[in-house]
C-alpha cells in the first residue's frame, strides 16, 4: 500500500508570491490534515478536509487556504506569502471515522520564502 | 486554552530505560498520541491512549492519566536508532486535528 505522497519536496519561492501544495492521502482514507512544522512554533495545526468538506480549521491567517478533490487528494495554498511561512508543511492522512486512530504523515514540502 | 509541555532535550545511555514526560491542558479530549520524528523525516506513529492506563508495545509503553492530563512514553532497551525527537500530540475532538507539543529530542550515547 503506498504511503503519503507530498509534491513537491522542496520549493523556494519570492515573497508576494503564491504557492500551491498538493497531498495524496493513502488509498482508501477520506481525511487530509496540514500542519505547518517550524523550529520556533513546532508541528501546528492548519486544517483538515474529510470528504472535499473541511472539517477542523486551525489559527491561521486567511492567507492560508485548502481543498479536497473527490478522489481524496487535497492540496493546499498560500497566497502574498511572508518570509514567516518559511516552514516544513506535512500532510497526515487517516481514514477518518469519528474516533479514529493515528494519522500517517507525508515526507513534506520543505518551502523556503526569500 | 491549548497547551501542550514536554521537556526539551534528553539523552541516556544504550541499554537503559527512559521516559518522556507529556502534560497537556485542552478544551477536548479524543486520544493521546505519541509520533517519533527523526530529523528530517515524517513523524511515524508510536502509541495511542484513549482510556487510563499504560499500553505497551514492543520496547515502547505510554501511560495515560486522564485526571490529571499527564502522560509518558517509556523506552526500554535503548538503541543508537531511538535518537530522535518525541512528540506528544492531543487529539480534542472529533477529527484529525492533533494539538503537538514541542517535542523532546531524545539523544542515545554509546
Amino acid at each position: 500500500k503506498a504511503g503519503v505522497t507530498q509534491t513537491p519536496r522542496y520549493l523556494i519561492k519570492t515573497r508576494g508570491q503564491q504557492v500551491t501544495l498538493s497531498c495524496s492521502p493513502i488509498s482508501g482514507h477520506r481525511s487530509v490534515s496540514w500542519y505547518q512544522q517550524t523550529p520556533g512554533q513546532g508541528l501546528q495545526f492548519l486544517f483538515e478536509y474529510f470528504s472535499e468538506t473541511q472539517r477542523n480549521k486551525g489559527n491561521f491567517p486567511g492567507r492560508f487556504s485548502g481543498r479536497q478533490f473527490s478522489n481524496s487528494r487535497s492540496e493546499m495554498n498560500v497566497s502574498t506569502l511572508e518570509l514567516g511561512d518559511s516552514a516544513l508543511y506535512l500532510c497526515a492522512s487517516s481514514p477518518g471515522g469519528r474516533d479514529g486512530t493515528e494519522a500517517f504523515f507525508g515526507q513534506g514540502t520543505r518551502l523556503t520564502v526569500v | 486554552g491549548q497547551n501542550i509541555d514536554q521537556p526539551t532535550e534528553m539523552t541516556a545511555t544504550e541499554g537503559a530505560i527512559v521516559q518522556i514526560n507529556c502534560t497537556y491542558q485542552t478544551s477536548g479530549f479524543n486520544g493521546l498520541f505519541w509520533y517519533q520524528q527523526h530529523a528530517g523525516e515524517a513523524p511515524t506513529f508510536l502509541s495511542y491512549n484513549v482510556l487510563d492506563g499504560l499500553e505497551e508495545k514492543g520496547r515502547f509503553s505510554s501511560f495515560l492519566s486522564r485526571s490529571k492530563g499527564y502522560s509518558y512514553l517509556l523506552l526500554k532497551e535503548l538503541q543508537m536508532k531511538d535518537s530522535a525527537s518525541y512528540l506528544c500530540a492531543v487529539r480534542d475532538n472529533y477529527g484529525q486535528n492533533f494539538v503537538f507539543g514541542p517535542g523532546t529530542r531524545l539523544s542515545v550515547l554509546p
